[in-house]
């Protein structure tokens, strides 16, 4: 699996959008972009992936630049309860390599 | 709730002793991964079985072992326990035939070593 980097923490502001980048600047053809979460101790939840398009669901938005070097995930309204540990992995199939992830704090 | 089952939801034992943890997949799911969250080392994948086959292999030491039955439940095996196995122990099912980016994740078992 390519190595993800990203930031340690962010904040966001209740009701306003939650922009969480990640660089996989090795990145393979084939390996697909990943986000999950982790609130507290449960456990992870999925969100989205990708492989090239921007794709969207009713939990967020994954944008992937052309290259395929970086992405962003946005939570589009945050809310106190996705306050959590986010996971951006690169890989493929079911083996998912998950690093630190960045710890979303959302303030009311 | 995800569908995926697991117990015990918190284990403690003593060092050099030997547990095991069950997960039942969400029904369906042929596919099975153990992961291991420590404090220090994050979530790290252990192990996958598929439709009871081994299918691919992380950093699992040889001190555990897994298998995955018939009826598509899976074990998790730890022996000799040290200190440094005290970790949250996390199951996670996938449907197994096309992927679709979607693991579902138990609540893990909570493994405490003294």
């Amino acid at each position: 699996d390519a190595k993800t980097t990203q930031p340690t923490s962010m904040d966001c502001a209740e009701g306003r959008a939650a922009n969480l980048p990640c660089n996989h600047s090795t990145i393979s053809g084939n390996e697909y972009v990943y986000w999950y979460r982790q609130i507290h101790s449960q456990g992870p939840q999925y969100i989205i992936h990708g492989l090239k398009n921007n794709e969207t669901n009713e939990m967020a938005s994954l944008i992937i630049t052309e290259d395929r070097k970086s992405s962003t995930l946005i939570l589009p309204h945050a809310t106190l309860r996705d306050t959590a540990v986010y996971y951006c992995i690169a890989g493929s199939y079911g083996k998912l390599t998950f690093g630190q992830g960045t710890i979303l704090t959302v303030h009311p | 709730d995800s569908g995926v089952t697991q117990t015990p939801k918190h284990l403690i034992t003593a060092t050099g002793q030997r547990v095991t943890l069950r997960c039942s997949p969400r029904s369906g799911d042929l596919s099975v991964y153990w992961y291991q969250q420590s404090l220090d080392q994050g979530l790290q994948f252990l192990i996958q079985y598929y439709n009871g086959e081994e299918r691919a292999k992380g950093n699992i030491l040889e001190r555990f072992s897994a298998q995955q039955f018939p009826d598509l439940h899976s074990e998790l095996n730890l022996s000799s326990l040290e200190l440094g196995d005290s970790a949250l122990y996390f199951c996670a099912s996938s449907v197994g035939g096309a992927w679709t980016g979607e693991l579902f994740f138990g609540e893990g078992s909570r493994l405490t070593v003294l």
